[in-house]
């Protein structure tokens, strides 16, 4: 299937652990985005990568680091973790030259 | 930066009727307006998608509206059914490929 696929669905850690979320797409996209979902529900970015490049980094603490080994990966890692780090992360590509979001179907962190 | 407003934030509609949701945006520059549907506990998906040279676009129920003058855009869904029950995003994007998401408007229908 072509898809946007993250993992873990689900992870409950407690604070102070480092934890990694992973992502793939199939989809041949050339972009890929961090996404953090809030309680709220309010979808904020958190970081970009064109290429493999870093196209996008909000103001997000240093504790989360993206790392993206070629186009159809974008990781992201979490040091220190916080009780206000839990949320919901989706990742999701796009092709920069078009115009949609695929979204991956979403990791929800919780941190105890 | 750009800067998206969403309202309402809540909106219970009895089934058959119409919903309405809008946004407005602060960047004139923007020129891509897509609208994500999140059912619970779901990823985000496009629903249907405008762009700055169309005013109106329409797919069988949905349709979105945008004045670009006033800088607003609106989602409509006609003879609303249960399953349109969700979470609805507006976005707008300026450059590159970077989307600002409005805050979401809860849709509850009604049966």
């Amino acid at each position: 299937d072509t898809a946007v696929s993250q993992t873990p669905k689900y992870l409950v850690t407690q604070m102070g652990n480092d934890k990694s979320i992973k992502c793939e797409q199939n989809l041949g996209h050339d972009t890929m985005y961090w996404y953090k979902q809030d309680s709220k529900k309010f979808l904020k970015i958190m970081f970009s990568y064109n290429n493999k490049e870093l196209i996008i980094n909000e103001t997000v603490p240093n504790r989360f680091s993206p790392k993206s080994p070629d186009k159809a990966h974008l990781n992201l890692h979490i040091n220190s973790l916080e009780l206000g780090d839990s949320a919901v992360y989706f990742c999701a590509s796009s092709q920069l030259s078009s115009y949609g979001y695929t979204f991956g179907s979403g990791t929800r962190l919780t941190v105890v | 930066g750009e800067n998206v407003e969403q309202h309402p934030s809540t909106l219970s509609v009895q089934e058959g009727d119409s919903a309405v949701i809008k946004c407005t945006y602060s960047d004139s520059a923007s020129n891509y307006f897509p609208w994500y549907k999140q059912e619970l506990g779901k990823r985000p998906q496009l629903i249907i998608d405008i762009r700055s040279n169309v005013g109106e676009k329409k797919d069988q129920r949905i349709a979105v509206t945008l004045n670009k003058t006033a800088k607003h855009f609106s989602l409509h869904i006609t003879e609303t059914q249960p399953e349109d029950s969700a979470v609805y995003f507006c976005a707008a994007r300026v450059t590159g490929n970077q989307f600002y998401f409005g805050t979401g408007t809860s849709l509850t229908v009604i049966p």
